[in-house]
């Protein structure tokens, strides 16, 4: 079965540092992995995902995300974080069936310090 | 475009009353599902609709029922509202075109059963 972990609950970053939230993943198959960002009281917005192709994938906000099929991992990661970046972020893979259907982390909680 | 709204945005029930969340979208997207979030578990998937007239299970489907009687619109249900159903419901949906295309959310419906 398809899964997803995020081994950190939470990750602090002064303001202007690189910042990097893990995930990790485990399929059958090939891997479709996306980023989710969450912002206090809405709904989650896409950052970006990856199918095939480069390891790194760029997506909104200065955002990136490595995919590493040896560790089974894609990391996400911005090179100079800002206070609007504090945010709940949630990686996902979509699951075997044909559906979308996407199986979400338990989530990070990124709290960028001025 | 709307993209994906949600009504009610917040409702409190008592134990055994009923209600239904209704969300609308207006991207002609033939998937659309329904979530729960949790504070750290992250969303789980309630049911889901590939198509018109069409539902399916997802991981956590007991306590609700569900309609797409239009593509445009899902429609959530608790018949008997019970105190575990306590929770923030989120609406997606996504186009079949992308087989890995993203889901696009709504905003959230805040739920407490007291």
């Amino acid at each position: 079965a398809q899964s997803v972990a995020q081994p950190e609950d939470q990750v602090n970053v002064a303001e202007g540092n690189p910042l990097t939230v893990k995930c990790t993943y485990s399929v059958s198959g090939n891997p479709y992995l996306f980023w989710y960002v969450q912002y206090p009281n809405r709904g989650l917005q896409f950052l970006l995902k990856y199918i095939t192709g480069d390891n790194l994938v760029k997506g909104s906000y200065g955002f990136e995300a490595e995919f590493n099929k040896s560790q089974t991992s894609f990391h996400l990661k911005k090179p100079s974080a800002l206070v609007s970046d504090s945010a709940l972020y949630f990686c996902a893979v979509r699951d075997g069936g044909s559906q979308g259907n996407l199986i979400f982390g338990k989530g990070t909680k990124l709290s960028v310090k001025p | 475009n709307a993209g994906v709204t949600q009504t009610p945005k917040f409702r409190v029930l008592k134990t055994g009353q009923s209600m239904t969340l209704l969300c609308a979208q207006d991207m002609n997207h033939e998937y659309m599902y329904w979530y729960r979030q949790d504070p750290g578990m992250g969303l789980r998937l309630i049911h889901y609709s590939v198509g018109e007239g069409t539902t399916a299970k997802g991981e956590v489907p007991d306590g609700y029922n569900v309609s797409r009687l239009k593509k445009q619109n899902f429609l959530l249900g608790l018949e008997s509202a019970a105190p575990s159903q306590t929770s923030v419901y989120f609406c997606a949906s996504s186009s079949r075109e992308l087989l890995a295309g993203e889901q696009y959310f709504g905003p959230g419906t805040r739920l407490t059963v007291t």
